[in-house]
Order: structure tokens, then sequence, then C-alpha cells
């Protein structure tokens, strides 16, 4: 069985603080993929990134940066200087090739003006 | 266009309504998806199509009835349903079935049984 672990359920911060959300995952496979995505209040989940298992790469994308670490079976994502506009629900999600996608609860963020 | 649309954007029916939920994928995508997301529960696989055919059915109660007529629409069919059932319920879609495709979403349907 495959399991996401969003532990924090809400997280508020100040604007141009930067925020870490963390995602935990449970696999016995060796080959599985881990997804982000953003929920804004008008319901929509927006992809941000997908990542293989053979990829431990981080990557950066403008002020979003994802950490992948196998070792300890996490795919943390970091917004650099928050803004408003980041406020949303964000969701990991994971997959095993051929199996459906399994979501986190999400974590809630809140950019404080 | 948007990618994955949805329609309407909000439902209130009663419980000997019937309903229809549309989406539609503009991204020429062979499987479709239809998820339920409930407050503070994981989103929830409802039914995948892969090619118009249904490829997986999550054991959804027989109220809810999908129909694939083709790639780029999907049609989640509502009756006699529950209050339990209130819900925003996710379009997706993807290039293939395989895990590893990325799944684009539509803006969702909120609806509301009264």
């Amino acid at each position: 069985a495959q399991k996401v672990t969003q532990a924090q359920t809400e997280i508020s911060v100040v604007e141009k603080e930067d925020v870490t959300l963390d995602c935990v995952y449970e696999t016995r496979d060796t080959t599985y993929y881990l997804f982000w995505y953003k929920q804004p209040p008008s319901g929509e989940l927006v992809f941000l990134i997908r990542r293989n298992s053979f990829d431990e790469q981080n990557e950066i994308s403008g002020r979003y940066s994802w950490n992948f670490q196998k070792s300890t079976s996490s795919f943390n994502f970091t917004i650099t200087a928050s803004q408003v506009v980041d406020s949303a629900v964000y969701f990991c999600a994971l997959t095993r090739g051929y199996q459906k996608v399994t979501f986190g609860t999400g974590t809630k963020l809140q950019v404080i003006p | 266009e948007t990618g994955v649309t949805q329609t309407p954007r909000h439902l209130v029916m009663g419980m000997t309504n019937k309903k229809s939920l549309k989406c539609e994928q503009h991204l020429g995508h062979n499987a479709m998806y239809w998820y339920k997301q409930s407050a503070k529960k994981p989103l929830e696989l409802m039914f995948v199509y892969n090619f118009k055919e249904q490829t997986e059915n999550n054991s959804v109660p027989s109220r809810f009835s999908p129909e694939c007529p083709n790639s780029s629409h999907l049609f989640l069919h509502l009756h006699t349903l529950q209050p339990e059932d209130s819900a925003l319920y996710l379009c997706a879609s993807s290039q293939g079935q395989q895990g590893q495709e990325t799944q684009y979403f539509g803006p969702g349907t909120r609806l509301l049984v009264l």
C-alpha cells in the first residue's frame, strides 16, 4: 500500500517569509512518481511538479524549490519570499506506474500581507 | 482556452433530483477521471476512463453514473443523492493512464445536496 502524509494542516506566514511544506510518503516500490499540486480558492488543482524516484536532484523554479530525499522518504516544498497569491491548499501525491494516484490531505497555506 | 472545463461550477439539488455534471478537456488526452473532494479528506478517485472505456470504478455507489462518449467529454449523472454526497467534484485528464502521467484538473463542481 502507498501513503502520503502531510502533517501540517494549516500554516500562516507573513508576506516575504520563507515557508516549507512537508510531505512524507510510503511505498514499497523502487519506481514511483511524486507530484505537488496547488489548489487556490477557485478550486482547480494546478500542477506544479512531477518527480520520479530515480531523480533525487533538487529543483528550483522561481520562488519554488523542492527537496527530494529518498533516505527519509520526503519530498518537501519551499516557497521563498512568500506572496499573498501563494495562499492556497497544497497537495502532495504519489503513484507507482499503472496504479492510481494517492493524494495527501493537503496543507492550507495562508500568506498574510 | 482552459485545458479542462467543468459545468456547472455550483449545483444545489434535492435528494430526489436528477442532474448531470459535465467535463470537457481540450488537451488531446486519452484518459479522464472523476474525483470527489470532501472537507478534511484526501481526494477520492471515483472513476477512470481510458480511450472511452471505463478502467476503474472505485466502489462508487450506483447513484453516481459516469458516461464517456468520447475522449474529450466525461459526464457524471447524479440521482437520488444523499446529503453526505455534498462535495467538490473534480474532473481530470492525462495523456495516458500510466501513473506517471501528469493529471490536469478542471475547476470542479461544488455540489450541495439538500
